[in-house]
């Protein structure tokens, strides 16, 4: 059964840091593209940005919002998938999700994410 | 900022047929925009029902169909049941090294 669990999330002040985790089962995680996805409250879906295997060239593209704030990675020796951010904004709160890219079909429950003094 | 449009709302009659547009600011939507489709009811993910245009998930009911309608992605669902009631979302791929982009999302109310 695939399964991907996203944690980290909590409440954070602006302009502090979090590092949220995506562990995954399943499937083999090193063939994988990820893709992190978030929903502010109330509101739409908002694509993040995406992680290529390493045979892919490991290339990491981001959503304008969070670039050069949010640093995607993963650690294939852990099956596990990382979400930097860092400056954090008020406007970042958001659930959180992780999701295999190729066809989007795998999701995470997800992980709230509160910034706010 | 590339912008991804569709319908705020519908609304739809039990048994009904609807289709729901997803529109791009760049131009028209092709095969090469990838579209995907989700639902999500409130307090859950996203579920996937359509890929690579109209491509169906072995979970996705056979009354939801996707396909291209005047340089859009649509989806079509026929004989509309009570719980298709949800918020509806496209996601278009602008190729390698560009972001995807959701749209707004279209909310569906079965009445």
């Amino acid at each position: 059964e695939v399964q991907l669990v996203e944690s980290g999330g909590g409440l954070v002040k602006p302009g502090g840091s979090l590092r949220l985790s995506c562990a995954v089962s399943g499937f083999t995680f090193s063939n994988a593209w990820m893709t992190w996805v978030r929903q502010a409250p109330g509101k739409g879906l908002e694509w993040v940005g995406r992680i290529k295997i390493k045979s892919d060239g490991g290339t990491i593209d981001y959503a304008a919002p969070v670039k050069g704030r949010f640093i995607i990675s993963r650690d294939d020796s852990k099956n596990t998938l990382y979400l930097q951010m860092n400056s954090l904004k008020t406007e970042d709160t958001a659930v959180y999700y992780c999701t295999t890219t190729d066809y989007f079909d795998n999701w995470g429950q997800g992980t709230l994410v509160t910034v706010s003094s | 900022q590339t912008v991804v449009t569709q319908e705020p709302s519908l609304t739809v009659s039990p048994g009904g047929t609807v289709t729901l547009t997803c529109a791009s600011s760049t131009g028209a939507v092709t095969r090469d925009n990838y579209p995907n489709w989700f639902q999500q009811k409130p307090g859950q993910p996203p579920r996937p029902l359509i890929y690579s245009t109209s491509n169906k998930h072995s979970w996705t009911p056979a009354r939801f169909s996707g396909f291209l309608l005047g340089g859009k992605a649509a989806l079509t669902l026929s004989g509309v049941q009570p719980e298709d009631e949800a918020e509806y979302y496209c996601l278009l791929s602008y190729g390698d090294g560009q972001p995807w982009v959701f749209g707004g999302g279209t909310k569906l109310t079965v009445l």
